[in-house]
C-alpha cells in the first residue's frame, strides 16, 4: 500500500540551528515526492518537488529510493520558517495526479 | 497565478442540515479535489475530478457527495451533516500535465453544532 510517513509531529529548534524533518515512504514504482508547507493563516502551498532538484528558501531534499526517504533539510533555520510541513507522494498506479499526504510535521524556530 | 477560491472562510451548520462547499478555479485545470484537514491526521482526499461531470472516490468519501457541472467548479456536498464533520475543508486543482502541483485554497472551517 502507499503511504507516506513523517514520524515527528512537531519538530521545535533555535534560530541558526540545522533543521532535518522526516519523510519516508512505501511505494512499490518510480514515486513522485513533494513537500508542501502552510504558514500560519496562509494556504497550502508547494515548497519544493524532488524532481526539480533544486533549493527553496534554503530548503532542500534528496530522493533516497534505497531508503525510501525523501527527508527535507536546512541548514541554518530562520524564524520565518516556522510553519506546518507536509510530505506528499504522487505515484497512483491509476493516475499520477492524486497525492497522498503524511501527516505533517510543525517547525517551531525560536530566536 | 493560479487562484483557487472557496466561497466560504467559516461555516457553522446544525446537524442533519445539508451543507455545501464550493470551490472555483480560474487556471482551466482539469483535476480538482477536495481534502479535509485534521491535526494528527494530516490531508485525506474525500473526492477528486478529472473533467466535468466526473468524479472518483478518494479515502474517506462517506457523508459526502460532489458536483462538477463546470469545468472550474466543484462542490462539496455533506448530505446530512453530522458533528464529526467539523473540520477545515481544502480545495485544489491541478493540470492534467503528469505531476503538477496541486495550489490549494484557503480553507473552510466548518463546525457542525
Amino acid at each position: 500500500a502507499q503511504r507516506v510517513t513523517q514520524p515527528e509531529k512537531l519538530l521545535s529548534v533555535f534560530k541558526g540551528a540545522p533543521v532535518e524533518l522526516k519523510c519516508n515512504y512505501s511505494y512499490s514504482g518510480s514515486p513522485e515526492l513533494f513537500w508542501y508547507v502552510q504558514y500560519s493563516r496562509q494556504r497550502l502551498q508547494l515548497l519544493l518537488r524532488h524532481i526539480s532538484r533544486e533549493s527553496i528558501k534554503g530548503f532542500t531534499a534528496d530522493l533516497n529510493k534505497g531508503e525510501t526517504s525523501f527527508h527535507l533539510k536546512k541548514p541554518f533555520a530562520q524564524e520565518e520558517d516556522s510553519a506546518m510541513y507536509y510530505c506528499a507522494l504522487s505515484g497512483h498506479p491509476k493516475n499520477t495526479d492524486k497525492l497522498i499526504f503524511g501527516t505533517g510535521t510543525r517547525l517551531q524556530v525560536f530566536p | 497565478d493560479v487562484k483557487v477560491t472557496q466561497s466560504s472562510r467559516y461555516l457553522v451548520k446544525r446537524t442533519g442540515e445539508k451543507v455545501f462547499l464550493e470551490c472555483v478555479q480560474d487556471m482551466d485545470h482539469e483535476n480538482m479535489f477536495w481534502y479535509r484537514q485534521d491535526p494528527g491526521l494530516g490531508l485525506r482526499l474525500i473526492y477528486f475530478s478529472y473533467d466535468v461531470k466526473m468524479k472518483e472516490k478518494g479515502d474517506i468519501p462517506e457523508g459526502y457527495s460532489v458536483s462538477r457541472e463546470k469545468k472550474e467548479r466543484f462542490s462539496l456536498i455533506l448530505e446530512s451533516a453530522s458533528t464529526n464533520q467539523t473540520s477545515m475543508y481544502l480545495c485544489a486543482s491541478s493540470s492534467r500535465v503528469s505531476n503538477q502541483p496541486q495550489h490549494f485554497g484557503d480553507g473552510t472551517r466548518l463546525s457542525i453544532l
